[in-house]
């Protein structure tokens, strides 16, 4: 197994439009979590899924995104009428459901929006 | 609401001094704690972990431990290497959910 892949590694959009993510995550991992990173400061939680069910999203996510993990596998994120605030990194992470278990990390999503 | 506070930096030192990154947590009930670690054009990794009080997390000869009546995990090596130059987050892990709450992060800089 390669690890956790996201495509595409980056994205120049113009506002107002939408954007599509995509998390592959490591292939036995049954939970996914979504983290948004801006410049100098730590990743901040967005949503996750255990499965394919989504269990939790951050009050940081507005209406404008959504997230999907059908069929428990990959996973998409998608932002739509996109504002110059959502300049930032997607990064998206996997584990294994169980105490302390270790998340994988993608090399992330660097978003642009002019 | 739960959230961990380290260090600003940047931290600047030479080749073989002592490194601490000073973590402290706000938590409810009975977290895991982590340092991952960013090096330059890579992804996040983990570094090291403890999921109990009183546990020591250890990699690559840096340590940290979780100390519950201070609410700290601070994180320290004893002779720092060029090469452990990046960014290091303390991170409170929810032990139900698996979701990570990062610290602002650290950057590191040792010079040869």
């Amino acid at each position: 197994d390669t690890g956790v892949s996201q495509d595409p590694r980056h994205k120049i959009t113009k506002r107002g439009q939408n954007v599509t993510f995509r998390c592959d995550p490591i292939s036995e991992h049954n939970r996914l979590y979504w983290y948004r990173q801006t410049l100098g400061q730590g990743p901040e939680f967005l949503t996750y899924f255990q499965n394919e069910a989504q269990l939790e999203k951050s009050r940081l996510l507005s209406d404008r995104f959504s997230a999907e993990r059908p069929k428990g596998s990959f996973s998409t994120l998608e932002i739509q009428r996109t504002e110059q605030g959502d300049s930032a990194m997607y990064l998206c992470a996997s584990s294994l459901k169980g105490i302390s278990t270790e998340a994988f990390f993608g090399q992330g999503t660097r978003l642009t929006v002019v | 609401g739960n959230s961990v506070t380290q260090m600003e930096g940047p931290v600047t030192l030479s080749e073989e001094a002592f490194l601490t990154i000073n973590c402290t947590y706000t938590a409810t009930g009975y977290p895991s704690l982590f340092w991952y670690v960013q090096y330059p054009g890579e992804g996040l990794q983990l570094l090291l972990k403890a999921t109990k009080a009183d546990d020591k997390g250890s990699n690559k000869g840096f340590e940290a431990t979780y100390r519950k009546e201070t609410t700290s995990f601070h994180l320290e090596k004893g002779s720092v290497q060029v090469s452990d130059s990046a960014v290091y987050f303390c991170v409170y892990g929810s032990s139900n959910t698996g979701k990570l709450i990062f610290g602002q992060g650290t950057t590191l800089q040792v010079k040869p």
